[in-house]
């Protein structure tokens, strides 16, 4: 079955950055992208950007010029990046697949990352 | 960017009774390629969001039939046709028809 496995907590303090990893499993990795999603606490869900299942990337304007996304297909694994955090970054990353009908059909469990000083 | 208002922001349910959730966006998501990437996702508390319906009215596999979508161009509604104790969270609408991709802002299904 099709499963989406990321990483642990993370505390960051303001100014750092923060990979999280999504490793992706019971499907062809590279005939799918991958999307990530953020929620700040007690907010709605927030798209951050995604790599298509051909690499390209497209990321929304908020986070251009500070977030990276990348994939290793050797490991079926995806990566956020997200630079120069603030408090304001504290926040639940998921990841997700993107289907080719552009939906979000299988999620990971969920990222809790908090920036603190 | 695409803006996504959902109402009601929230409905208190009597079991087994059907509720409406409205999708409204502020242009037409009627793609280029003649599809409409309108989703419609389910969040319980604690848990990832779950992908209910894409392309407006095509449920993911393992879906109820008691959850309907339906609309066009700018105007879309989930109903759910008898609310289950486990329908109860936040639902969201969502549009990938153009980048940025958005969501509405969440209604909340509860039970009376």
């Amino acid at each position: 079955q099709v499963q989406l496995v990321q990483s642990g907590a993370e505390v960051q303090t303001p100014g750092a950055s923060v990979k999280v990893s999504c490793k992706t499993s019971g499907y062809t990795f590279n005939t799918y992208g991958l999307t990530w999603v953020r929620q700040v606490p007690g907010q709605g869900l927030e798209w951050m950007g995604w790599v298509a299942y051909n690499g390209i990337t497209n990321y929304a304007h908020k986070f251009q010029g500070r977030v990276t996304m990348t994939t290793d297909r050797s490991t079926s694994t995806g990566y956020l990046q997200l630079r120069s955090l603030t408090s304001d970054d504290t926040a639940v990353y998921y990841c997700a697949r993107v289907s080719r009908s552009k939906c979000f059909d299988h999620w990971g469990q969920g990222t809790a990352v908090t920036v603190s000083s | 960017d695409i803006v996504m208002t959902q109402t009601p922001l929230a409905s208190a349910v009597t079991l087994g009774q059907p509720v409406a959730i409205s999708c409204r966006s502020s242009q037409s998501l009627v793609h280029d390629d003649g599809n409409t990437y309108l989703s419609w996702l389910h969040q319980r508390p604690g848990q990832p969001p779950r992908l209910l319906l894409l392309e407006i009215s095509k449920r993911l596999k393992g879906v109820p039939d008691r959850f309907t979508g339906s609309g066009a161009g700018t105007d879309f509604t989930l109903e759910i046709s008898r609310v289950e104790a486990e329908d109860v969270g936040l639902y969201y609408c969502m549009q990938a028809t153009e980048f940025p991709l958005t969501f509405g802002g969440g209604t909340m299904v509860e039970i009376k």
